[in-house]
């Protein structure tokens, strides 16, 4: 089944720094979103990359595409303490269901 | 705006016990959805609704889940003889019609399974 997957990393960095995380997927999409998730509850809605999209930006956030290599990284710029979460991302497919992959934990240090 | 609501945030529970999990989503968006979190991992698709319509049940992992929407509003999520392993979080998550919307999701709910 489709499923957006997450290289399985930790990453620890301090403030003000660039936190970098990549996703993999396995086959064709509509679009790729990133979602957040602090202490483990709800989850919220970071951005939206259509298939057609190789790059996008929001804020802080630069996401990037490659539907070639089935590919997506989430760039935080200039992090700060309260972008400590679980970034998720998740492909759409059939019903708009989302398949999200495990996650990458962020901790920014102050 | 008021957002998705999930009641109760945390339930724990006896095995063998039934639990109601009900999700109150965003008004006027159509579509629902079910995932289930467990712990360090990512989210499982559980249902999805259309209206008061489940099309897509696949993600349900045994009989003993069911779940109904009426009022093209509140979802229930109903989770029979529970067990341990039905430990998790329980998310839901709406959105409006379109094919690139944005799926919005609620707190969840902690289910401790004892």
């Amino acid at each position: 089944s489709q499923q957006g997957e997450e290289d399985p990393q930790a990453l620890s960095i301090q403030e003000g720094e660039n936190a970098t995380m990549n996703c993999s997927y396995k086959t064709s999409i509509n679009n790729l979103q990133w979602y957040r998730q602090n202490s483990g509850r709800g989850l919220v809605h970071l951005i939206l990359i259509r298939s057609n999209e190789r790059e996008k930006h929001s804020g802080r956030l630069r996401v990037t595409l490659d539907t070639s290599k089935k590919s997506s990284s989430l760039l935080i710029t200039a992090s700060r303490a309260a972008d400590t979460a679980s970034y998720f991302c998740a492909t759409v497919y059939g019903n708009n269901r989302l398949a999200f992959g495990k996650g990458n934990q962020v901790v920014v240090i102050p | 705006g008021a957002g998705v609501s999930q009641s109760p945030s945390n339930k724990v529970t006896e095995k063998g016990k039934d639990v109601e999990l009900r999700c109150d989503p965003i008004s006027g968006h159509t579509a629902l959805y079910w995932y289930r979190q467990r712990l360090g991992q990512g989210l499982e698709f559980l249902i999805y609704f259309q209206g008061n319509s489940a099309p897509d049940k696949s993600g349900l992992p045994s009989d003993r889940f069911s779940a109904e929407r009426t009022g093209e509003s509140v979802s229930t999520l109903t989770i029979q003889r529970t067990q341990q392993e039905d430990s998790a979080v329980y998310l839901c998550a709406s959105r409006t019609t379109g094919s690139q919307e944005t799926q919005y999701f609620g707190p969840g709910t902690r289910l401790l399974v004892l």
